[in-house]
């Protein structure tokens, strides 16, 4: 069965500090999506990192590919209190059943 | 361009009821994806239609069934409804062979009492 690991679970910083959030797996992944949810709302996509060792900005944030492709992060730079939500990792599985494993998510909350 | 939508926004039903949540695709997308949330928790996959035909389904029991339509959208019908069916229901839709982006409705807020 493949899994993708997210940690930490959860996340409890200070607005203007910087934090990462990890998404490990065991298997190889054609690619690697980030999404991001607030309350209410469905996820919606950050970004897609395609090539092993792959980095990716979107103004403060930073996202990498490993160079295995099992594993991803985010980094987060002077986070802000907009930041806040649920962070997901979702992995493209590329097989015969193909779909996207999807990782537990990480909440994130910055506090003013 | 239209985006996802479901319907209803929320619902309330009974133990041992059968509900039928709806969703239609984004203009052009011919894949859905329909995910199970528990609060503060990530979407758990229960199956996939892409081009009408299940593609793929995850850890659900068959009480969990759907179907797409010939204009892409698509409904879940859950059975037997039981107390831990309480969650959020997502679909989502892309274009094209699964696991490409995904583009998610704002979910379905089912409680069972």
């Amino acid at each position: 069965t493949q899994l993708l690991e997210q940690s930490p679970q959860f996340l409890s910083i200070q607005e203007g500090e910087n934090l990462t959030v990890y998404c490990n797996s065991s298997s190889v992944f054609s690619s690697l999506q980030w999404y991001r949810q607030e309350p209410g709302e469905g996820p919606v996509l950050l970004v897609t990192v395609v090539t092993g060792g792959e980095v990716k900005k979107l103004k403060r944030l930073t996202f990498q590919f490993g160079d295995a492709r099992k594993d991803s992060s985010l980094h987060i730079t002077a986070a802000q209190p907009g930041d806040t939500g649920l962070y997901l990792c979702a992995g493209d599985n590329a097989g015969n059943n193909r779909k996207l494993i999807w990782g537990l998510g990480t909440s994130l909350a910055v506090n003013p | 361009e239209t985006g996802v939508t479901q319907s209803p926004t929320h619902l309330i039903k009974t133990r041992g009821q059968q509900v039928t949540l709806r969703c239609s695709s984004q203009s052009g997308h011919n894949t859905v994806s329909w995910y199970q949330q528990a609060l503060g928790q990530g979407p758990q996959f229960i199956f996939q239609y892409y081009r009408e035909e299940e593609n793929g389904r995850g850890n659900f029991p068959p009480r969990f069934s759907g179907l797409q339509f010939p204009n892409y959208s698509s409904e879940l019908n859950v059975n037997a409804l039981e107390l831990d069916d309480s969650a959020l229901y997502l679909c989502a839709s892309s274009l094209g062979p699964p696991g490409n982006e995904q583009f998610f409705g704002p979910g379905t807020r089912l409680t069972v009492l």
